[in-house]
């Protein structure tokens, strides 16, 4: 079975390009969070979706940050203006229904910006 | 009050030894505690889980022992192995509606051969 999609899995732009990562979730799961993964700060949760829906951004650290989930089937997540310091992995999870609670990880995209 | 915090930042241990990892939660609502373990190149996976109606679960090498009144929780890994070599990451969540962790900060265990 496929996993969570991510892609691309390496990106590498200057500062103020944009940048979107994108996400598949695994078919049939209701839930979707984006990470981000950093040594200094560990995993943090940026923002999730529950049917597709928004339900808390607060993890968003600017409104250079925004996403989206247009579909059950499909994430982005768009810096714009990208920065230095936002150079990380970002992760996309999924989950499914219920209270199993699992969180089933992508492989990451890990973005610098010079 | 929704931190975790966990140590130590990153552990040595010889084959056949035993690994504990540390975490500390503040938010007493918190009532799902899971363990994370990534390899180097992928995302974490789910290793294994409590709820503070159990003080511990094992499952093969791997125990979580669980201290609802210190607010504390840990990982050992019995007989450790090369092949445990990985980072990993306690958390806490909510059950009640959309599971929303907050994962510590991470432990990088080495397993020496």
């Amino acid at each position: 079975d496929a996993g969570v999609i991510q892609s691309p899995r390496h990106e590498v732009t200057e500062m103020g390009q944009e940048v979107t990562l994108r996400c598949k979730p695994i078919s049939g799961h209701n839930s979707l969070f984006w990470y981000r993964q950093t040594m200094m700060r560990g995993l943090e949760l940026l923002i999730y979706f529950n049917n597709n829906v928004p339900i808390d951004d607060s993890g968003m650290p600017e409104d250079r940050f925004s996403a989206k989930m247009p579909n059950a089937s499909f994430s982005t997540l768009k810096i714009q203006p990208s920065e230095p310091r936002d150079s990380a992995v970002y992760f996309c999870a999924s989950s499914l229904p219920g209270l199993t609670g699992e969180l089933f990880f992508g492989e990451g995209s890990r973005l610098t910006v010079l | 009050q929704q931190q975790v915090k966990q140590s130590p930042q990153s552990l040595i241990v010889q084959k056949g030894g035993i690994s504990i990892i540390n975490c500390a939660y503040e938010n007493t609502a918190f009532d799902y505690f899971p363990w994370y373990q990534q390899f180097p190149g992928k995302g974490p996976a789910l290793l294994i889980a409590i709820r503070p109606d159990v003080s511990e679960k094992k499952e093969g090498r791997f125990t979580i022992s669980f201290n609802k009144s210190a607010k504390q929780f840990s990982l050992h890994i019995m007989d450790s192995q090369p092949g445990d070599s990985a980072t990993y990451f306690c958390a806490a969540s909510l059950t009640s509606g959309t599971y929303k962790y907050i994962f510590g900060t991470g432990t990088r265990l080495k397993v020496l051969a």
